[in-house]
């Protein structure tokens, strides 16, 4: 069954400490990416990949890393410099070129206790 | 970068009406314009969407439509019911350099369908 995976569901997160989100996809695809989701504010763009080995920054990267080591995987860590990082956050990947969509995985609510 | 605009940010109708949503987008280049269904807890699903050349793409109750020239998009939705109710995003693609693009988001509509 072809798709992409997030997890964990829920992840909680001390004060100071980073925690890193894990992103599989099983479709074969080039691209990946990583959005944040705040009420009212829409998905934010954090970082993107169109190829193993390179990622860019997207609109909100402070505070955040990523690595492209296999096609499959787009692991996001959470600094401990990201100053809000209570939110949604979703994985997608899609076929490279520009009139593709994205398929999402089901995201991973992170929450600063 | 590109900006992406989207009204409203709720939306009530009674069930059998229609509804419409509305963005508006700043890149000229912006070639690919999707739309995106939330439930509650839920991923993102690609319900509808349409290229630059094209200026209306219908799929059963759901229809988009585009002005290049205005820089705008729509979603029209009719024959609303229940299973409607979620929260809709529109996107423009940003061509990228090697070939790739990226999606810049609004910030989503809240549609409630109601009995």
């Amino acid at each position: 069954d072809g798709g992409i995976t997030q997890s964990p569901k829920y992840l909680f997160r001390k004060e100071g400490q980073n925690v890193t989100l894990s992103c599989e996809q099983n479709l074969n695809h080039d691209a990946m990416y990583w959005y944040r989701q705040d009420p009212g504010q829409g998905l934010r763009l954090i970082y993107y990949s169109q190829i193993v080995n390179d990622f860019q920054k997207g609109d909100i990267a402070e505070g955040y890393s990523v690595s492209r080591e296999k096609k499959e995987s787009f692991p996001l860590t959470v600094t401990s410099a990201q100053k809000n990082p209570t939110a949604f956050y979703l994985c997608a990947s899609s076929i490279r070129g520009s009139n593709y969509g994205y398929t999402f995985g089901s995201g991973t609510r992170l929450t600063v206790v | 970068g590109e900006n992406v605009e989207q009204h409203p940010s709720t939306l009530s109708v009674q069930e059998g009406d229609s509804a419409v949503i509305k963005c508006t987008y700043s890149d000229s280049a912006s070639n690919y314009f999707p739309w995106y269904k939330q439930e509650l807890g839920k991923r993102p699903q690609l319900i509808i969407d349409i290229r630059s050349n094209v200026g209306e793409k219908k799929d059963q109750r759901i229809a988009v439509t585009l002005n290049k020239t205005a820089k705008h998009f729509s979603l029209h939705i009719t024959e609303t019911q229940p299973e409607d109710s979620a929260v809709y995003f529109c996107a423009a693609s940003d061509p990228l350099t090697g070939g790739g693009n990226k999606l810049t988001f609004g910030t989503g509509t809240q549609l409630k369908v109601e009995l």
